[in-house]
């Protein structure tokens, strides 16, 4: 049982380029997020879903997307990423929402120049 | 969801008890109180959270106050291991909001040091 693997760990992009950022649950939750962090602050929505199929807009959405083709899986995409994308990116998987213990991946440190 | 304040940091010694306070003087009749912690950038983890009556696991103690508009997070013998970010979260529960889906508010919590 890993709970919520998050790949790749690390990554550099250049301004413009494209990336998918994969989270996996092998704990068949209904909800998955992603999550930003900047440093000094606290994490901050993306993007969610409340099952297979769908997605939501978090509270930061603007130059992400995200699918939800497979219950397990939640892919975070960058179509064109800039310099204010530089974050560590948090994937968390719940069974009824927010309202019970979430489980987070250990991050993705992205840095674009 | 209610807002919260807490101290920016706190020290405490190895060994004793830690006592995490949280203010949530807007929280209404069907928020709970949740913890999570934040190891150097690791992903947070889930600590305890409440209702009303005080909670006790194997990580922690959560006491809140009878109005409920604060609650202090007991690590009763913090080890060095404990240095964190500590995040007091307050959310709906799930029968309330239809799932609590729209997940949780975190603030720049408090970076709790334990001194050897």
């Amino acid at each position: 049982n890993a709970g919520v693997t998050q790949t790749p760990k690390f990554r550099v992009l250049k301004t413009g380029q494209s990336m998918t950022l994969l989270c996996a649950q092998d704990m068949n939750h209904e909800y998955m997020y992603w999550y930003r962090q900047d440093p000094g602050m606290g994490l901050r929505l993306i993007h969610y879903s409340v099952g297979e199929g769908t997605t939501a807009k978090g509270e930061v959405p603007d130059g992400y997307n995200v699918s939800r083709l497979k219950k397990q899986n939640f892919l975070l995409g960058l179509e064109s990423a800039a310099p204010s994308q530089t974050s560590v990116y948090f994937c968390a998987s719940t069974e009824q929402g927010a309202g019970t213990e979430a489980f987070f991946g250990q991050g993705t440190r992205l840095t674009v120049v | 969801d209610a807002k919260t304040t807490q101290p920016p940091s706190m020290d405490c010694a190895e060994g004793r008890a830690a006592n995490l306070p949280c203010n949530h003087s807007t929280i209404s009749g069907n928020e709970y109180v949740y913890w999570y912690r934040q190891i150097h950038s690791q992903g947070p983890q889930y600590i305890i959270h409440g209702l009303k009556n005080n909670e006790t696991n194997e990580m922690a103690s959560l006491i809140i106050t009878e109005d409920r508009k604060s609650s202090t997070l007991i690590l009763p013998h913090a080890t060095l291991r404990d240095t964190a970010v500590y995040y007091c979260i307050v959310r709906v529960a799930p029968m309330y909001s239809g799932g609590g889906a729209d997940g949780l508010t975190f603030g720049k919590g408090t970076h709790l040091i334990i001194q050897p």
